[in-house]
């Protein structure tokens, strides 16, 4: 099994900020890579895909990087409504997502 | 629109059994592979199976390998778990999500709301 592991597993940050979460694959997913935001009580929603795609309608202060066996999530400049949980996801084999990192805005 | 919704969860014994549905539409049902995830209280998500767009592809992880089972009724647009044999650790939102392509990736663009399964003595 693929383990996905994130860092920070929480973070507190300002509005304005620029936030940047790792995630670290147990062996090499190529680029098979997504990240997901979930508020709290809601669904999660697709942010990110093949490590640096940027779904449809998704923000462009969202961005994802890496290959292989070490990505990052960044948001450029922190907004009030970017709180919440991300998790990373890899679909290289099969499908595992990290523990998560839960974002919060000071 | 894309819209999934869930049902069928609730309360069971260990050892019970549960049949958890998803109705689709806003998107051409055969055109899609679809995934379960779940979520237990106040943990991550985790990946439970999955099935490609034509039905003839599934997959499992290893947690629910031989207790669940994924299909899908394509004249009804409805998604399905069969889990058997459950277990207090099946104690979790489940949510029914959608993915990009027919081929089945573990790539996931819509996710519903989830149905609850609670599982207790």
């Amino acid at each position: 099994d693929i383990q996905m592991t994130q860092s920070p597993s929480t973070l507190s940050a300002s509005v304005g900020d620029r936030v940047t979460i790792t995630c670290r694959a147990s062996q090499s997913i190529s680029n098979w890579l997504a990240w997901y935001q979930q508020k709290p009580g809601k669904a999660p929603h697709l942010l990110i895909y093949k490590a640096s795609s940027l779904e449809s309608g998704v923000p462009s202060r969202f961005s994802g990087s890496g290959s292989g066996t070490e990505f990052t999530l960044t948001i450029s400049s922190l907004q009030p409504d970017d709180f919440g949980t991300y998790y990373c996801q890899q679909y290289n084999l099969y499908s595992t997502f990290g523990q998560g990192t839960k974002v919060e805005i000071k | 629109e894309v819209h999934l919704l869930e049902s069928g969860g609730g309360f069971v014994q260990p050892g019970g059994s549960l049949r958890l549905s998803c109705a689709v539409s806003g998107f051409t049902f055969t055109n899609y592979a679809m995934s379960w995830v779940r979520q237990a209280p106040g943990k991550g998500l985790e990946w439970v199976s999955g099935i490609s767009g034509s039905g003839r592809y599934t997959s499992y992880a290893d947690s629910v390998k031989g207790r669940f089972t994924i299909s899908r009724d394509i004249s009804r647009n409805t998604l399905y778990l069969q889990m058997n044999s459950l277990r207090a650790e099946d104690t979790a939102v489940y949510h029914c999500v959608k993915g990009n392509s027919s081929a089945w990736s573990g790539l996931m663009d819509v996710w519903g709301k989830g149905t609850t399964v609670t599982v207790s003595s």
